[in-house]
């Protein structure tokens, strides 16, 4: 089936190291891939993105890599800081019968330790 | 920049009245979507217009939801005798369908309680 998922619903990391959050996903036609972040109470907020022909592209003290073998995608984040903390999703764009869907996971929440 | 416009942002209402929410996306996209989050979940796909054609709608959407973008820039999002399961976020996104992407914005959504 269609279906994004993260390995672990809860990360804490102490304020200054680095996170990683990670994601499977299913289907292995998927050409698109994003990481959102949402705050408490507001929409997502677009992250970073990666196309299926790349495996790693790096924002500002994020990464995101890509591992089509086992259909593995993980978000890094650099020097994780108090502000960073927030439920994170991936989500899979899919051509679905010629309309673009973004398939999202159910969130992993980062909490930041002082 | 002003990105994606929602409103309300709250909205309570009772079972049974109907509600309306508005979305205005970003200058020139021609693409919106609508998505619903209930608390502990990602968003889940409603529907989504490509200028004014209303393209696609889940199975999510019964006869109770209508969505409509009359002129291609806005887009409201009704719903019809509310239930208390319709309590939930909803979100609109847009995007600008190009060769290379498909980024997706979101705005912040409208909460919606059904008491």
């Amino acid at each position: 089936g269609e279906s994004v998922g993260l390995h672990l619903p809860t990360l804490s990391v102490q304020e200054g190291d680095n996170s990683i959050i990670n994601c499977a996903y299913s289907n292995s036609a998927s050409d698109y891939f994003i990481w959102y972040k949402q705050e408490s109470g507001k929409g997502p907020q677009f992250i970073i993105d990666i196309r299926s022909n790349m495996d790693k592209r790096q924002g500002q003290r994020v990464t995101v890599l890509l591992n089509k073998t086992v259909k593995h995608l993980s978000l890094q984040i650099a020097a994780t800081q108090p502000g960073d903390s927030a439920v994170y999703f991936c989500a899979e764009n899919m051509l679905i019968q010629g309309a673009q869907k973004l398939v999202f996971g159910q969130g992993t929440r980062l909490t930041i330790n002082p | 920049d002003t990105g994606v416009s929602q409103n309300p942002r709250h909205k309570i209402t009772k079972r049974g009245q109907n509600v309306t929410f508005r979305c205005d996306p970003i200058s020139e996209h021609n693409r919106l979507y609508w998505y619903r989050q209930t608390l502990g979940q990602g968003p889940e796909f409603l529907t989504y217009f490509q200028n004014e054609a209303q393209l696609e709608k889940s199975r999510l959407l019964s006869d109770r939801f209508s969505a409509e973008r009359p002129k291609g820039s806005f887009s409201t999002l009704e719903i019809q005798r509310t239930e208390q399961g319709d309590s939930a976020m909803y979100l609109c996104a847009s995007s600008l369908l190009w060769l290379s992407g498909n980024t997706i914005y979101f705005g912040e959504g409208s909460w919606l309680t059904v008491v």
